[in-house]
């Protein structure tokens, strides 16, 4: 069974980074496109980032654009996220998801359990 | 404000049929496969299925969906008091590039 397991999250200051990680198990991980989704205390689904299986492409929300990097190491299947300068409206919980496929994007299929970010001073 | 549209709240007893609206436009669910979540107080999101037809093993029968145009919806029948949860709908948005989800329906089970 997939398993898709998150890590990195903490309380961090305002203008402060983080990276949070995803390590993926019982999948061939470079065939399948990777995605970052967060939620917000309270508040519904926002998608941030996503990945080709390859690496070779990459897709940002506008409102990280810029801030937030995504990034994967398929040869440890594991997925990133380099967030940078964080503000107080990135507190939220980040899920890892894997896509259906490697470079097109039909369905968020197996998500991890989320991990914990709180931008506070 | 979310790009995909649903319900705030739906209800239903036991037993009953309920069906949530998801609503977008040609760029999202127009062109590209509708996928719904639920999400059980205080867990991750888990995907029910899609309109291409991708459903994992597990996910009951009594999900089922629909999709036409630049909507789609989702129906629960045989509602189970376990069916209370928020249900997202999500599409890929060719004109964005990038995932855009409803705002989530609260389904509660009276």
């Amino acid at each position: 069974e997939v398993q898709l397991l998150e890590s990195g999250g903490g309380l961090i200051q305002p203008g402060g980074s983080l990276r949070l990680s995803c390590a993926a198990s019982d999948l061939t991980f470079s065939n399948f496109a990777m995605s970052w989704v967060r939620q917000a205390p309270g508040k519904g689904l926002e998608w941030v980032s996503a990945i080709s299986g390859s690496a070779g492409s990459t897709y940002y929300a506008d409102p990280v654009k810029g801030r937030f990097t995504i990034s994967r190491d398929n040869s440890k299947n594991t997925l990133y996220l380099q967030m940078d300068s964080l503000r107080a409206e990135d507190t939220a919980v980040y899920y890892c998801a894997k896509e259906l496929y490697s470079s097109t994007f039909y369905t968020m299929d197996v998500w991890g359990q989320g991990t914990t970010v709180t931008v506070s001073s | 404000q979310s790009i995909l549209t649903q319900p705030p709240s739906a209800s239903g007893t036991p037993g009953q049929r309920v069906t949530i609206s998801c609503s977008g436009s040609y760029s999202n669910i127009g062109v590209n496969a509708v996928s719904w979540y639920q999400q059980l107080p205080g867990r991750a999101p888990k995907f029910l299925f899609s309109s291409h037809n991708q459903r994992p093993s597990g996910v009951s029968d009594r999900f089922s969906g629909s999709k036409s145009g630049t909507s789609a919806s989702l129906a629960i029948s045989g509602l189970q008091s376990e069916d209370e949860a928020d249900y997202y709908c999500a599409a890929w948005d060719d004109k964005l590039i990038g995932w855009v989800f409803g705002g989530g329906t609260k389904l509660t089970v009276l």
